[in-house]
This record gives C-alpha cells, sequence and structure tokens, in this order.
C-alpha cells in the first residue's frame, strides 16, 4: 500500500501541552498537506506544506517535512479541548494521487 | 452554494443493487476526488477527475464502481451490484486547480453513509 502510516494511533494530553503527530510516506511527493476530522465538522484542510519545503507555521500548528526520511509531523502547541480529532496526513504523489495515513485520534482533556 | 455538498447523506441498499452517490463541488473548482472511508479508518482514494477526465482510474476498487463528471461541475459515483463490503462513507472534496506543483486545499464534503444489508 501507497498509504501513509501516522503514529502515534492515539494520543492522550492534558489542556496547555504539546501534541506531536509523526506521519510516514512511501511515494515521492510533490507535497504533504495535513487534515482534522472531528464528527462535528468534517474532514477540515490544516495546512500544506511542498516536498521543496523544510517547515511551515499556521497559528499554533507547526508542521515539518523531511523527504530524505519520508517523514512529517504535526506539532499543536497550547492544545486545547477543542483541538479533540482525528488528524490525517495526505501526499499528493508525483503520479498526482492522493494518499490519507490512517490517522491519529488526539484527545485533549480539559 | 458556498462549501462542497452531497447527496444523499445516508443511503441503505440491499446487496445486489445500484447506488448512484452525488457530489457538487465548489464553483469554479477544477479538480474534483472521491473517496472512501469505512469505520475508524483512514480515507481510501478512489479517482479524481481534472475537468471532466479522470486521467487514472485504478484506485476503484472494482469493475463495479464507476464515475463521471459532465460540465466540470456534478459528478456522480455509481456502484453496481452492491456488495455488503462497500459500506462505508464515500466522501468528495473539491480544488481550486491541480498541478504538479499544486494539489491545492481539498474541500470536503460531509459525506454519503452507505449501508448495504
Amino acid at each position: 500500500s501507497q498509504q501513509g502510516e501516522e503514529d502515534p494511533q492515539a494520543l492522550s494530553i492534558q489542556e496547555g501541552e504539546n501534541a506531536t503527530m509523526n506521519c510516514s510516506y512511501k511515494t515521492s511527493i510533490n507535497n504533504l498537506q495535513w487534515y482534522r476530522q472531528n464528527s462535528g465538522r468534517g474532514l477540515v484542510h490544516l495546512i500544506l506544506i511542498r516536498s521543496n519545503e523544510r517547515e511551515k507555521h499556521s497559528g499554533r500548528l507547526r508542521v515539518t517535512l523531511d523527504t530524505s526520511k519520508k517523514s512529517s509531523s504535526l506539532l499543536i502547541t497550547a492544545s486545547r479541548a477543542a483541538d479533540t480529532a482525528s488528524y490525517f496526513c495526505a501526499t499528493l504523489s508525483t503520479g498526482n494521487q492522493f494518499y490519507f495515513g490512517t490517522g491519529t485520534s488526539l484527545t485533549v482533556i480539559p | 452554494g458556498a462549501g462542497v455538498s452531497q447527496s444523499p447523506s445516508n443511503k441503505v441498499t440491499e446487496k445486489g443493487k445500484d447506488v448512484e452517490l452525488r457530489c457538487d463541488p465548489i464553483s469554479g473548482h477544477t479538480a474534483l476526488y472521491w473517496y472512501r472511508q469505512s469505520l475508524g479508518q483512514g480515507l481510501e482514494f478512489l479517482i479524481y477527475f481534472q475537468g471532466n477526465s479522470a486521467p487514472d482510474k485504478s484506485g476503484l476498487p472494482s469493475d463495479r464502481f464507476s464515475a463521471e463528471r459532465t460540465g466540470g461541475s456534478v459528478s456522480t459515483l455509481t456502484i453496481q451490484r452492491t456488495q455488503q463490503e462497500d459500506s462505508a462513507v464515500y466522501l468528495c472534496a473539491s480544488s481550486r486547480y491541480l498541478g504538479l506543483a499544486g494539489g491545492g486545499e481539498q474541500y470536503f464534503g460531509p459525506g454519503t453513509r452507505l449501508t448495504v444489508t
């Protein structure tokens, strides 16, 4: 399977702590994106990082990309209860197909 | 509308029947994608359209699945002779463009929950 994998599969932290999720993939990519899914809002795009970028920030989110290791990480700083959701990485391969990872389930305890 | 819409939101069908799922992308978005998500699983990419054409249909699970897009807008995903393993949430997404340097932000619809009994 060319699908990416996130780890950990599940993560539980206290509100205010930082959460780090990792994503590994197999194919050569054009870009990598992180999405959040919860029952209230469905799938929502968070951030996109291109293959020639190494780090990107958006609000409390920080994404890194290491194409040599075919891995990415998503850091959420100062977590809030509303951050509770499943987080997926998605890669756009050079063949223009999207592959979503299996997701990390994040629980932020108030 | 402002976002991607899908219909129906829920569909219960008997094994062996055909079903048709509809997706209305955001106006002006040239790229459209179909995914399948089984309970507790990640997203499985099925097919994408650039305009009305689908360059790669290899992600479709079997020849019972087909998809089309007309007028560069609405898309339908058809599943013939449904099986119980087809039960899943089918998600549609659109993005402004699709390109070698792009891929763009995808906007997802709420999904169609398909249950095959």
